[in-house]
């Protein structure tokens, strides 16, 4: 199957620093990717829709000045937790979509967990 | 708003029991649904996934049922290994491009 490459895994940063996360599709372009965010024992909770070119569609609730996400070409998607807090701690995951008809069969990244001190 | 949901936060079994996860569902739009695995630190595994115009598909070991009269779907684990535990989680996608919509995952333990 594709695969999609999460970097870094995990991350300690510092409150009011700025972490960037990578999400690369290896063997496939991704024309859309999709952000989630995981707290401890709960279920994924979509983000943002990232499409190659185009501005993203943030999720109610989820602040697109904090969360910026940057989607330059068809094979990588960052998401950027800009000034962050510990409340932004959590496990952040990316997957990536090839088109409309592989949609269905997202391939996820591994993952990457914040820690905010 | 319309999500996907899970009937039982864990599920404990026996090596070489069959397991049943369950997930109820309320988009009635929705045509396809996937079952993730997930273990911990990691991101969703797919194990198996099934259309609106089917109601039973098997994979290897793994079993996957829908009703779309009740809006349930199910995932059926044979002989249930402790490599198997983790946290099964139903999604569903109710139109193509759009992002999956995770339910709340089921905790599978399995002992030996």
């Amino acid at each position: 199957g594709a695969v999609v490459s999460q970097h870094p895994s995990r991350v300690i940063c510092k409150s009011g620093t700025s972490v960037k996360i990578e999400c690369r599709s290896l063997d496939f372009q991704a024309t859309t990717m999709f952000w989630y965010r995981q707290f401890p024992k709960q279920s994924l909770m979509l983000m943002a829709t990232s499409n190659e070119g185009s501005k993203a569609t943030y999720e109610q609730g989820v602040e697109k000045d904090k969360f910026l996400i940057n989607h330059a070409s068809l094979t990588l998607s960052t998401l950027t937790v800009t000034s962050a807090h510990p409340e932004d701690s959590s496990f952040y995951i990316c997957s990536a979509v090839t088109g409309v008809e592989a949609n269905e069969k997202l391939f996820f990244g591994s993952g990457t967990q914040l820690s905010v001190l | 708003g319309e999500s996907v949901g899970l009937h039982l936060p864990t599920l404990s079994v026996q090596e070489g029991d069959n397991s049943i996860i369950n997930c109820a569902y309320s988009n009635s739009a929705s045509d396809y649904f996937i079952w993730y695995k997930q273990e911990s630190g990691k991101g969703p595994q797919f194990i198996i996934d099934i259309r609106s115009n089917m109601d039973k598909r098997q994979g290897q070991r793994v079993t996957v049922l829908l009703n779309k009269t009740v809006k349930h779907l199910s995932l059926q684990i044979a002989a249930t290994q402790p490599g198997d535990s983790a946290v099964y989680f139903c999604a569903e996608n109710g139109q193509a491009g759009t992002a999956l919509i995770f339910g709340k995952g089921t905790t599978l333990s399995v002992s030996s």
